[in-house]
């Protein structure tokens, strides 16, 4: 199975940006990267995917290396309500199961 | 428009038992998949369901089997339950031939304790 590397935790303060990096050294061209997170007691929430071009919406930025071997999740006004574990997760387009490591726990703080 | 539900919130059984847990997909959407979520530990894929057939599996023993009905809801089945089946029993739903299936809706969970 596709494998990612991320810290297990962070901390940010209220405001700030969050730069939540991902290493993913094993990816292969036609492979995507998702971002998922979970707030506690609930299921994962979808936050962004790219392929190759940094991508941007309404809840996050998402920054792709050139050579696609690391990636870095950016919420850019960190809020307590962005408290959640976030999962960084790669796999072929013809796949269609998520496969999770254990994620980063981001700690929002005041 | 309702998301992706599931039922019970809640379930306590004993060693040895069977469960049923159950999955209504978010409208639209026509693809099921299961997880499980040991404390502390990320999702782990059970199985995915589409058009009532199973399509992709995880490394869950035989146990552990499904269903999808025609209007796209689904059912987990595990049987002869052992304490490690205790977890929290996530529900995805997403639309196969969509540009963008990978984006998985996720539902609450069904936290299943095994006492």
């Amino acid at each position: 199975d596709a494998k990612t590397t991320q810290p297990t935790s962070m901390d940010c303060a209220e405001g700030r940006a969050a730069n939540l990096p991902c290493n993913h050294s094993t990816i292969s061209g036609n492979e995507y990267v998702y971002w998922y997170r979970q707030i506690h007691s609930q299921g994962p929430q979808y936050i962004i995917h790219g392929l190759k071009n940094n991508e941007t919406n309404e809840m996050a930025s998402l920054i792709i290396t050139e050579d696609r071997k690391s990636s870095t999740l950016i919420l850019p006004h960190a809020t307590l309500r962005d408290t959640a574990v976030y999962y960084c997760i790669f796999y072929t387009g013809t796949a269609s199961k998520l496969t999770f490591g254990t994620g980063t726990r981001l700690q929002v703080t005041l | 428009d309702a998301g992706v539900t599931q039922s019970p919130t809640h379930l306590i059984k004993t060693r040895g038992q069977q469960v049923t847990l159950r999955c209504s997909p978010k409208s639209g959407h026509d693809t099921v998949s299961w997880y499980q979520q040991a404390l502390g530990q990320g999702p782990q894929f059970i199985f995915q369901y589409y058009e009532e057939e199973e399509r992709q599996r995880g490394n869950f023993p035989d146990r552990f089997s499904g269903h999808q009905f025609p209007n796209y809801s689904s059912e987990l089945n595990v049987n002869a339950l052992l304490l490690g089946d205790s977890a929290l029993y996530l529900c995805a739903s997403s639309r196969l031939r969509s540009p963008n299936r990978n984006e998985q809706f996720f539902g609450p969970g069904t936290r299943l304790t095994v006492l």
